[in-house]
């Protein structure tokens, strides 16, 4: 099955800088990748994704990169506020019926 | 609009005793329904999922069992629970061909004492 491993951990950055998340997964039939946002005690939302036929998607400060050749995904948020805090999980699919594989979450802890 | 109802928020039972856990999907026909459980500060495990009523695919063996005996409702179910079942539980759904079971429920959490 799908493997999905998920770096670092934990990631502190300072209040304005840029953090970046990456994952790689295993099953190059994988087509589906999006990256979600858990605060604590709350269910994971889901903040940006991206599919195959695309490298590269933004949404204002949140950008995902995608490398198929060498199966891994990136997050990358630039401009970080104290709201950006939480644990983030990236996620890979085969596009169908059959669920996600997450990582095992990165805790991002921006610093005033 | 689509919404998905999971109850209860929180759950404290016994080692032993059963368990029922409900989720309903709201404003949308033939939904693809998912179960994860997510371990304290684990990433999120894919349990169950059913493309349609009374078909159920598991994906890790365990205590537990699903059932969608409607369109929109899926039931995650154990007859005894163990201290290892205690966790936070997240109903998912998606439509049609869409990638499998994004939009999360708000989740119930359960410890088995």
């Amino acid at each position: 099955g799908e493997n999905v491993e998920q770096h670092p951990s934990t990631l502190s950055v300072q209040e304005g800088d840029s953090a970046v998340i990456k994952c790689t997964y295993s099953d190059s039939a994988s087509n589906y990748f999006p990256w979600y946002k858990q605060e604590l005690g709350k269910r994971p939302q889901l903040i940006i994704d991206i599919r195959s036929n695309v490298g590269e998607k933004k949404d204002q400060r949140i950008a995902v990169t995608l490398n198929k050749t060498a199966k891994h995904f990136s997050l990358h948020i630039t401009e970080t506020q104290p709201e950006d805090s939480a644990v983030y999980f990236c996620a890979v699919s085969g596009g169908g019926a059959d669920g996600l594989t997450f990582g095992k979450g990165t805790h991002l802890i921006i610093q005033p | 609009s689509q919404t998905i109802h999971q109850w209860p928020a929180t759950l404290v039972q016994p080692v032993g005793s059963p368990l029922s856990l409900e989720c309903t999907v709201e404003g949308t026909s033939n939904p693809n329904l998912y179960w994860y459980r997510q371990a304290a500060g684990r990433g999120l495990q894919l349990l169950f999922y059913s493309v349609g009523i009374g078909q159920i695919s598991s994906e890790v063996p365990q205590n537990l069992s699903a059932s969608r005996p409607q369109d929109r409702q899926f039931i995650l179910s154990s007859k005894k629970l163990l201290l290892s079942d205690s966790g936070f539980y997240l109903c998912a759904w998606s439509v049609g061909r869409g990638p499998g079971g994004g939009v999360f429920g708000s989740g119930t959490r359960l410890t088995v004492v």
